[in-house]
């Protein structure tokens, strides 16, 4: 299987701050990246697919990037509705497909 | 708007059959490239995908689960089943169903039901 690792776990940001999520695979996986946002009780949402496109309706303040091994989800300019846990996930042509192990987003 | 809605017992017995079933509305499930995907999340933990169907009954599940578990769909009655076998209590979990974004975005999930809680226990 392809790990999928995040980092930071847990992050705690001020309202108007950058906030950077990186997410590492075990090996090369391109651009078959996709972020998501998950908030308690709530389905999760996707946010980007393919390391940077933006879906439909997501704000521009959040950004991807990254290739290879190594990704990036951007908040630019934090908002108190960004608070929430994101995951990186992985579609290589190798199943699984798996998923990062989380960073819990907090408002300081 | 394609909706997605999950439905099942709460609580299986262990070594039981978990079984829960996804309704689809609001679109075909014939239409488009799209892959139906179960996928769950045990307490505390992170997202865990468990498989996903194709429209022609195409199949792929994690090797993890692969001997325990059957991903089926009825395509009359807009449903997406998911049984898993001889569970255990390490099976407790919220189970969402998702639907990818097709040729659009492959394997990218951009819908998804509520999520259903199902609890192993005695």
């Amino acid at each position: 299987d392809i790990q999928m690792t995040q980092s930071p776990s847990s992050l705690s940001a001020s309202v108007g701050d950058r906030v950077t999520i990186t997410c590492q695979a075990s090996q090369d996986i391109t651009n078959y990246l996709n972020w998501y946002q998950h908030k308690p009780g709530k389905a999760p949402k996707l946010l980007i697919h393919d390391v940077s496109n933006l879906e439909a309706g997501v704000p521009s303040r959040f950004s991807g990037g990254g290739s290879g091994t190594l990704f990036t989800l951007t908040i630019n300019s934090l908002q108190p509705e960004d608070i929430a846990t994101y995951y990186c996930q992985q579609y290589d042509n190798i199943l699984p497909l798996t998923f990062g192990g989380g960073t819990k987003l907090e408002i300081k | 708007q394609v909706q997605l809605q999950e439905s099942g017992p709460g609580l299986v017995k262990p070594s039981q059959t978990l079984s829960l079933t996804c309704t689809v509305s609001g679109g075909s499930m014939k239409s488009g490239n799209f892959y139906w995907t179960w996928i769950r999340q045990n307490p505390g933990k992170g997202l865990e995908w468990i498989g996903y169907i194709h429209w022609s009954g195409e199949t792929h599940y994690n090797p993890s689960l692969k001997s325990r578990v059957m991903i089926s769909l009825d395509t009359s009655a807009s449903q997406i089943s998911l049984n898993l076998r001889s569970v255990t209590a390490a099976d407790t979990a919220v189970y969402f169903c998702a639907r990818d974004g097709g040729s659009v975005a492959p394997n990218a999930f951009d819908i998804w039901g509520q999520g259903t809680m199902v609890t192993v226990s005695s």
